[in-house]
């Protein structure tokens, strides 16, 4: 089974600070994302990467960043925390198979409910 | 601009009867389909999905039809039960070899009334 860890499932941040939100996964998969979860938009894409030391912007990247040094992990970086990224902070990780319609699916960790005061 | 639509932002059904979920897409590119089931304060569980080539997928109670030329796709669970009260969303990417991102449906909360 595939396991994708997150380090914290609460997180209570106050606005300036600096945050770091880590994620591991054990199957040795390529790709790497980061989505946040909030009422009534479904999952958004912050940032992914398909290699170390690569990274791509997704939809929302303004006031993030992120850091992949190792293939296994893959960290969310809020720069200055403010009180509009307080949400639930999903990682997924997936497998790359270089054929047409090898249907590699994205597997999730169970989230990090973040808050900034 | 919303490229993934679940126009339902939830369906109750009364247990053993079938479950439908509905999603729309808009963009064209789009050739890989998936649906996530999501329980409270934890991630999202892959369920199914489906690739452009085939108009259909079930795997147990689950099944997943495409239908192309109408831009949609629609979730089956038959017979549902408790257990299956979640949130659902709908994820489409264009490629299905892992490296594309999703992107997701807003989802439908799903009750399963015993």
């Amino acid at each position: 089974d595939v396991k994708v860890t997150q380090s914290s499932r609460y997180l209570v941040k106050r606005t300036g600070e600096k945050v770091f939100l880590e994620c591991v996964q054990d199957m040795d998969h390529e790709n790497m994302f980061w989505y946040r979860q909030d009422p009534g938009l479904g999952l958004r894409l912050i940032y992914f990467s398909y290699d170390v030391k690569m990274k791509e912007k997704g939809d929302i990247p303004e006031g993030y960043s992120v850091s992949r040094e190792k293939k296994e992990r893959f960290s969310l970086i809020l720069e200055s925390a403010s009180t509009n990224q307080t949400s639930m902070y999903l990682c997924a990780s997936s497998f790359t198979l270089n054929f047409p319609h090898s249907n590699q699916p994205q597997h999730f960790g169970d989230g990090t409910r973040l808050s900034i005061l | 601009d919303q490229q993934v639509k679940q126009n339902s932002p939830s369906l109750s059904v009364q247990e053993g009867r079938i479950s439908i979920l509905n999603c729309d897409y808009t963009n064209s590119m789009f050739d890989y389909f998936l649906w996530y089931k999501k329980y409270p304060a934890e991630g999202p569980t892959f369920l199914i999905s489906i690739s452009s080539i085939k108009d259909k997928n079930e795997d147990g109670r689950f099944t997943v039809f495409l239908n192309k030329s109408a831009k949609h796709l629609s979730l089956h669970i038959v017979p549902s039960q408790p257990g299956d009260s979640a949130v659902y969303f709908c994820a489409a990417s264009a490629g299905s070899k892992g490296n594309t991102p999703l992107v997701f449906g807003k989802g439908t909360r799903l009750s399963v009334i015993a």
